[in-house]
């Protein structure tokens, strides 16, 4: 059973480019979660997201940024018009379905994305 | 919303040394608590966890913390450490809502052990 598989691991982009970053869940894991981590900070919660569905958006910054988890398919991270303050490793992360709260997230490796 | 405070910044030790980290939330409901560890370029791992029970919960690599729910605090202990546990560690809630495991990670401490 893989792990969540994230790519690209790095990624540089110049200012005004698009970034995607993708994230493949642990077979059978149906919810997915994108993290950020800034330089000497922890990592700050973006979006939670089930198939075709965001279910919490409330650390998505408003502007340029959106996230996806299509029906088929990788969840995308996308961020449009990138600037230098959006360097950062972004880690996704995978739980499987659950009745309660009682299971543990798995973490992908991270894309370090370089804005230059 | 919960919050996670974790006070040690940057910790320096000495191989053999005993460690703890503090780890204290603010949420008065209840809570999942968690340890994570990052080596230098890697991703995070789960070192433990705590959900219901014996507060005192034992994880990998000889790493052990306690939930003191009176204290709102989940410290992270080793009793001698390895040089090989020169990384950052991450304590992290999640207060319970079910269904939803979104994380609130403190800002980290990194243990630089010196051989």
């Amino acid at each position: 059973n893989a792990g969540v598989m994230q790519n690209p691991r790095h990624l540089v982009r110049r200012r005004g480019q698009e970034a995607r970053l993708r994230c493949s869940p642990m077979k059978g894991h149906s919810h997915v979660y994108w993290y950020r981590q800034l330089p000497e900070e922890g990592l700050k919660f973006m979006v939670y997201l089930q198939k075709e569905n965001i279910i919490d958006e409330s650390g998505m910054p408003k502007e340029r940024f959106s996230a996806e988890f299509p029906k088929e398919g990788p969840s995308i991270l996308r961020i449009q018009q990138v600037v230098r303050g959006d360097s950062a490793a972004y880690f996704c992360a995978s739980s499987p379905p659950s009745a309660g709260s009682n299971t543990e997230a798995f973490f992908g490796q991270g894309t370090r994305l370089t804005v230059v | 919303a919960q919050s996670v405070s974790q006070h040690n910044h940057h910790v320096i030790l000495s191989e053999a040394a005993s460690l703890e980290l503090g780890c204290n939330y603010s949420y008065g409901g209840t809570v999942n608590l968690f340890w994570y560890v990052q080596y230098p370029g890697q991703h995070l791992q789960l070192l433990l966890k705590y959900f219901s029970g014996d507060p005192l919960v034992k994880g990998i690599k000889g790493f052990e913390a306690e939930f003191i729910k009176s204290k709102f605090s989940f410290n992270l202990r080793k009793p001698s450490v390895q040089w090989s546990d020169t990384a950052e560690y991450f304590c992290a809630v999640n207060a319970l809502n079910f269904g939803n495991e979104k994380l609130t990670f403190g800002t980290g401490t990194r243990l630089t052990i010196i051989p």
